[in-house]
C-alpha cells in the first residue's frame, strides 16, 4: 500500500503566480488534511476535506487560498497570486477514519 | 481551545544514554495524543499514538510514551538512543466527538541531537 503522495516535491514560483499542490491519499483513505510548516512557526492546520466536501477550513487564510478534494483524483491546494510569505513546506495527511493521520513527504514552495 | 507545549526546543544526548522529551497539553475535551518524527527535509512519520486503552504506548523502535491525564502529559522516552534517532520530534493532540474534526494541534517540536 503506497503512502501519501505529494507533488511536486519542490515548487518555485515568482510573486503573483499561482501555485498548485497535489495530494494523493493512501488507498482507502477518504479524509485529507493540509498543514503548513513555516520557519519559526511550526506546523499549523489549514483545511480538512472529505470527498467533495470541505469540512473545516478554519486554518485557511481568507484570501488567495483554496482547496478541493474531488470525487476522482487528488486533493488540490491552490494558492493564487503568491507572495514571499507563502514560502513554506506544505504537508498533506490522510486518514481512513479521521483518528490517526499519515503524512506525505511535503511540497516545499519557494516564492521569489 | 487546545494547545501543546514542548518546553525543550533541543535535547543533546550521548549515544546509548536514556532520553525523555516532554510534552504537555491543554484541552477541555477528550483528546487523542500523538508523537511524530521528522528527519531533515522529509515529511512526518507517525511514531506512536494514544487513542484509548492502555496509557503506556510503545513504538517498534524502542520509544514509549505514557498518557498521564492528571498531569496532562504525554512524555516520550527511550532507554538507549542511537545516532539514527537524531531528528525533530513533534507532539500533537486532536479532539474527538461533539463535531470535532480531529485536526492536529502541534507543539513547536524538540530537536533530539544524539552525539557519539
Amino acid at each position: 500500500n503506497a503512502g501519501v503522495m505529494q507533488n511536486p516535491r519542490h515548487l518555485v514560483r515568482r510573486r503573483g503566480q499561482e501555485a498548485r499542490l497535489r495530494c494523493s491519499p493512501m488507498k482507502g483513505h477518504s479524509h485529507v488534511y493540509w498543514y503548513r510548516q513555516l520557519p519559526e512557526e511550526g506546523l499549523k492546520f489549514m483545511v480538512y476535506l472529505q470527498k467533495e466536501n470541505i469540512i473545516d477550513e478554519s486554518g485557511m487564510p481568507k484570501e488567495r487560498f483554496s482547496a478541493e478534494f474531488p470525487k476522482e483524483g487528488p486533493s488540490i491546494l491552490r494558492i493564487q497570486q503568491v507572495v514571499r510569505g507563502d514560502s513554506a513546506a506544505y504537508f498533506c495527511a490522510s486518514s481512513p477514519t479521521g483518528d490517526e493521520q499519515y503524512f506525505g513527504p511535503g511540497t516545499r514552495l519557494t516564492v521569489t | 481551545a487546545q494547545s501543546v507545549t514542548q518546553l525543550d526546543s533541543q535535547v543533546p544526548v550521548f549515544e546509548e544514554a536514556p532520553v525523555e522529551l516532554r510534552c504537555n497539553y491543554s484541552s477541555s475535551v477528550s483528546v487523542y495524543l500523538f508523537w511524530y518524527v521528522q528527519y531533515p527535509n522529509q515529511g512526518l512519520q507517525l511514531l506512536l499514538k494514544y487513542l484509548s486503552g492502555s496509557t503506556l504506548v510503545e513504538s517498534i523502535n524502542g520509544f514509549e510514551a505514557e498518557f498521564n491525564k492528571s498531569q496532562t502529559s504525554f512524555h516520550l522516552r527511550k532507554p538507549s538512543v542511537h545516532i539514527s534517532d537524531t531528528a525533530e520530534y513533534f507532539c500533537a493532540v486532536s479532539s474527538f466527538g461533539g463535531g470535532a474534526t480531529n485536526k492536529l494541534i502541534f507543539g513547536t517540536g524538540t530537536l533530539l541531537a544524539v552525539q557519539p
